[in-house]
């Protein structure tokens, strides 16, 4: 079952343009995690977003943490293809559990 | 180097052949945690512990064991693997979960025949 809903799934886009990622669930979560993974390596953390409507910024990527702590978006601002990669959204639980979204694949031509 | 190192980082096998991929990390984080990742269904957790002798299932747990005897160390066991077991495995350790940046290995790709 998968708990967290990530989308979408594929993208691919034109250098230039402007993206947003989607991760939703039913559940309540304590933090969520934005990672990005190269292909044949492990996943590189991006952000933590913590408080229920909290907005992160790093460089052009914009975080968002839902209001109640049960969705988060990821939106990328002028798209570089240096974003090309494999960007994954993860739930905590307080136990100590992590769940991760599907993952969504980001092409971006130059 | 701060950094999580797993072995092998492939490994082709056959059905029922017990096999152990290795994890350790080298900075004194008490979370560990094993993921497979297969196309489509990104990150799927195995097992995870919160520390030494602390152990719980993750999403998939079944046909794999754990161990945690060492802070450091936290060995994926296949008692007896599976073609459906055929994966990319990831070890992973942070000091929170989900708090704090979770540091990843370099995956083990796994193929059982």
């Amino acid at each position: 079952t998968q708990l967290l809903e990530q989308s979408p799934q594929f993208l691919s886009i034109q250098e230039g343009e402007n993206l947003t990622v989607y991760c939703n669930s039913s559940s309540v979560f304590s933090s969520l995690q934005w990672y990005r993974q190269e292909p044949g390596e492990g996943p590189v953390l991006l952000v933590t977003v913590v408080t229920g409507g909290e907005v992160k910024k790093l460089k052009r990527l914009t975080f968002q943490f839902g209001d109640a702590r049960k969705d988060s978006s990821l939106h990328i601002t002028a798209a570089q293809p240096g974003d090309t990669g494999l960007y994954l959204c993860a739930g905590a639980r307080n136990t100590g559990k992590l769940i991760f979204g599907q993952g969504t694949t980001l092409q971006v031509k130059p | 180097e701060a950094q999580v190192t797993q072995n092998p980082r492939y490994l082709i096998t056959v059905t029922g052949k017990k096999l152990t991929v290795t994890c350790s990390q080298n900075m004194n984080h008490e979370y560990m945690s094993w993921y497979r990742q297969d196309p489509g269904l990104g990150l799927r957790q195995i097992y995870y512990s919160m520390n030494v002798e602390v152990t719980d299932k993750g999403d998939v747990p079944e046909g794999y064991k754990v161990s945690r005897k060492e802070k450091r160390n936290f060995p994926l066991i296949l008692e007896s693997p599976s073609p459906n077991q055929t994966s990319l495995y990831f070890c992973a350790s942070s000091f929170w979960p989900g708090h704090e940046e979770q540091y990843f290995g370099p995956g083990t790709r796994l193929t059982v025949t």
